[in-house]
């Protein structure tokens, strides 16, 4: 069953760091696009991260500098390293799989098998 | 950086209507555009890539459309199960960005 389980989530003060996990099964996450999604409460979908295509990473810009997207292949596992914690990184962090639905000349990515998500919040 | 627009924010619908949702681009995307359903407390699921292809095991109720800059999603036969919220997200820029509308909450009328 292709499959992302979230860890790592929970209670850290403004300026902390956490790292959240990302565990696969079904699937390699070294042969897909992986991202990080996230929710803050009661509001809508941000995308932080991604990870591709050897260890290529792109950020949003609300994060860059702050987040840190990898991978560790033999654990089929992604992470999150987060530093630097604001409140405003409260949210639910989701996993996803960022899949490409090729044709002959591009491919379109979806992201279409996502974890259960995790929640951070950043309070003193 | 591409913004996507969605509307209406939210929806009043009963069981068997057929709804629209909309997504607008802040430029053209061709049809780099995905659509995802989120119900309270889950993980958003795929429901249209490409702009109009149904995912796997998506029913086929849903439609998608649009190319460029104007999108829209389409419920034909809305049934309870649909009562969430939707979203757009432009893949255009991918893999360096990607960009969710606000959503669209439809709600039982």
């Amino acid at each position: 069953e292709v499959q992302l389980v979230e860890s790592g989530g929970g209670l850290v003060q403004p300026g902390g760091s956490l790292r959240l996990s990302c565990a696969a099964s079904g699937f390699t996450v070294s042969s897909n696009y992986m991202s990080w999604v996230r929710q803050a409460p009661g509001k809508g979908l941000e995308w932080v991260s991604v990870i591709y295509s050897g260890d290529n990473t792109y950020h949003a810009d609300s994060v860059k500098g702050r987040f840190t997207i990898s991978r560790h292949n033999s654990k089929n596992t992604v992470y999150l390293q987060m530093n630097s914690l604001r409140a405003e990184d409260t949210a639910v962090y989701y996993c996803a799989r960022d899949l490409g639905y090729c044709s002959d000349t591009t491919c379109h990515y979806g992201m279409d098998v996502w974890g259960q998500g995790t929640t951070v919040t950043v309070s003193s | 950086d591409i913004q996507m627009t969605q509307s209406p924010s939210s929806l009043s619908a009963s069981v068997g209507d057929r709804v629209t949702i909309t997504c607008r681009a802040s430029q053209s995307i061709s049809n780099y555009l995905n659509w995802y359903q989120q119900k309270p407390g889950k993980a958003p699921k795929l429901l249209i890539y490409a702009a109009s292809s149904l995912q796997s095991g998506v029913p086929s109720r849903f439609s998608g459309g649009g190319s460029g800059t104007d999108f829209s999603l389409t419920i034909s036969g809305l049934q309870p199960e649909d009562f969430a919220t939707y979203y757009c997200q432009q893949s255009y820029s991918a893999p360096s960005m990607y960009t969710f509308g606000q959503g669209t909450k439809l709600e039982i009328k």
